[in-house]
């Protein structure tokens, strides 16, 4: 089993719709996850961190599984400037050394 | 505004020039990274730093060699590249330790191109 996994999609969205990401993991002694988000030719940028307890920011929802080992991104209401890689990240052996997925691709269309 | 800095943005060299790409980070981070992104690619994790010290080589050509004089300096020097090292080159730092933030900040990274 890969560390991170993450469907690379695209996913094709019309603007206004909903749309979720899952990624797994595989070292259940993770203790950090992020998604980042990627634009073309761009360095990644941290857009929001996952806790247990699950966490909002605006149109984004983020969601942690231990006992199933994966985490979500929810986006709700989708808007074009939302077109971009969403990385996956965890943070390897408990502490230090992140690990990246290799992205999922989404594409919201007009 | 990043906290991390690479130079130079953009460099292009021969095969047989010898260049040095350079990352400095005022977060007071203690791990440093250096990521290869070729056209269309995922991340490729090349060297971790942690406290100075080299903790991870993700099996990378010895024609790259980083170095990491200190906790806000990491410098990857290059020499007799191929064509298809070609891609973008992104530094990365982050906390390190257990507990506590450890999500990472970018560069804007080097595009190098080969010729």
């Amino acid at each position: 089993r890969k560390e991170v996994e993450q469907d690379p999609g695209p996913f094709n969205v019309p603007e206004g719709a909903t749309v979720a990401f899952n990624c797994t993991y595989s070292n259940s002694a993770s203790q950090s996850f992020f998604w980042y988000r990627q634009d073309c030719r761009k360095e990644p940028k941290l857009l929001m961190s996952v806790y247990s307890s699950g966490n909002e920011d605006g149109r984004f929802t983020a969601q942690l599984n231990r006992a199933s080992q994966y985490i979500s991104l929810l986006i709700r209401d989708s808007k074009l400037s939302d077109s971009a890689t969403y990385l996956c990240v965890v943070n390897k052996e408990g502490y230090s050394t992140l690990t990246f997925g290799k992205g999922t691709m989404l594409l919201v269309s007009p | 505004e990043t906290g991390v800095t690479q130079t130079p943005r953009h460099l292009v060299m021969g095969m047989t020039n010898k260049k040095s790409l350079k990352c400095e980070q005022h977060l007071g981070h203690n791990a440093m990274y250096w990521y290869k992104q070729s056209a269309k690619k995922p991340l490729e994790l090349m060297f971790v730093y942690n406290f100075k010290e080299q903790t991870e080589n993700n099996s990378v050509p010895s024609r790259f060699s980083p170095e990491c004089p200190n906790s806000s300096h990491l410098f990857l020097h290059l020499h007799t590249l191929q064509p298809e090292d070609s891609a973008l080159y992104l530094c990365a730092s982050s906390h390190s330790g257990q507990g506590g933030k450890t999500e990472a900040f970018f560069g804007q990274g080097t595009r190098l191109t080969v010729v």
